[in-house]
């Protein structure tokens, strides 16, 4: 079975501060991670993902992620946060052939 | 290619009444999925499709529930005796492979 855990529900940070929003899973297998965003009422846009290779993965948007085997982990983060950042942050499972499995959501506030 | 499109964006109806939502996926994708939001949450897995076979089903597509896709392309996802329980957000994603998901921007269900 697999499943994330994202430590959390709410991360609140000024603008121009380091963003980190965390993300654990439980896998069998080795998994592929994935990051989305959610604006308000759209659907869920990627912002990054780890299948194989380099283990610190960069998205759109100023996001990177590392995916750290020796600790299930897969945190987000951003250097520096802009008020355009605010939104609902999902991590994500997935092994080959299986569906999608997602966290309960991070809600990113940016304060001026 | 537009993407992922899902239709109604939004639906209202009275308890007991029934509902079908539609997907069109992304036309060289050949795996399509159903999932399930509500206000606060990640989403959660319905069912999904490889080609027309419908291949997993959750535990949460209860009996009123029914997923089709009949050619392979398009889906549509039926609701019948709705209850004030399965408002949410119905998301559609579609993929092949070990690639990403791609959303739809959902189509929200209001049971009055």
């Amino acid at each position: 079975a697999q499943s994330v855990t994202q430590l959390g529900s709410h991360v609140s940070v000024s603008e121009g501060a380091l963003v980190l929003l965390r993300c654990n899973y439980s896998s069998s297998v080795p998994p592929y991670l994935f990051w989305y965003v959610q604006y308000p009422n759209q659907g869920l846009q990627l912002l990054l993902k780890y299948t194989t290779g380099a283990t610190l993965v960069k998205g759109i948007n100023g996001f990177e992620a590392e995916f750290k085997k020796s600790e299930t982990s897969f945190h987000l983060t951003k250097p520096s946060a802009h008020m355009s950042d605010a939104a609902e942050y999902f991590c994500a499972v997935r092994r080959l052939g299986d569906d999608m499995r997602f966290g309960a959501g991070t809600r990113l506030t940016v304060k001026p | 290619d537009t993407g992922v499109s899902q239709n109604p964006r939004h639906k209202i109806t009275k308890r007991g009444q029934n509902v079908t939502f539609r997907c069109d996926p992304i036309s060289e994708h050949n795996r399509l999925y159903w999932y399930r939001q509500t206000l606060g949450q990640g989403p959660e897995f319905l069912t999904y499709f490889q080609n027309e076979a419908q291949l997993e089903k959750s535990r949460l597509l209860s009996d009123r529930f029914s997923a089709e896709r009949p050619k392979g392309s398009f889906s549509t996802l039926e609701i019948q005796r709705t209850e004030q329980g399965d408002s949410a957000m119905y998301l559609c994603a579609s993929g092949s492979g070990a690639n990403v998901l791609t959303f739809g921007a959902g189509s929200r269900l209001t049971v009055l």
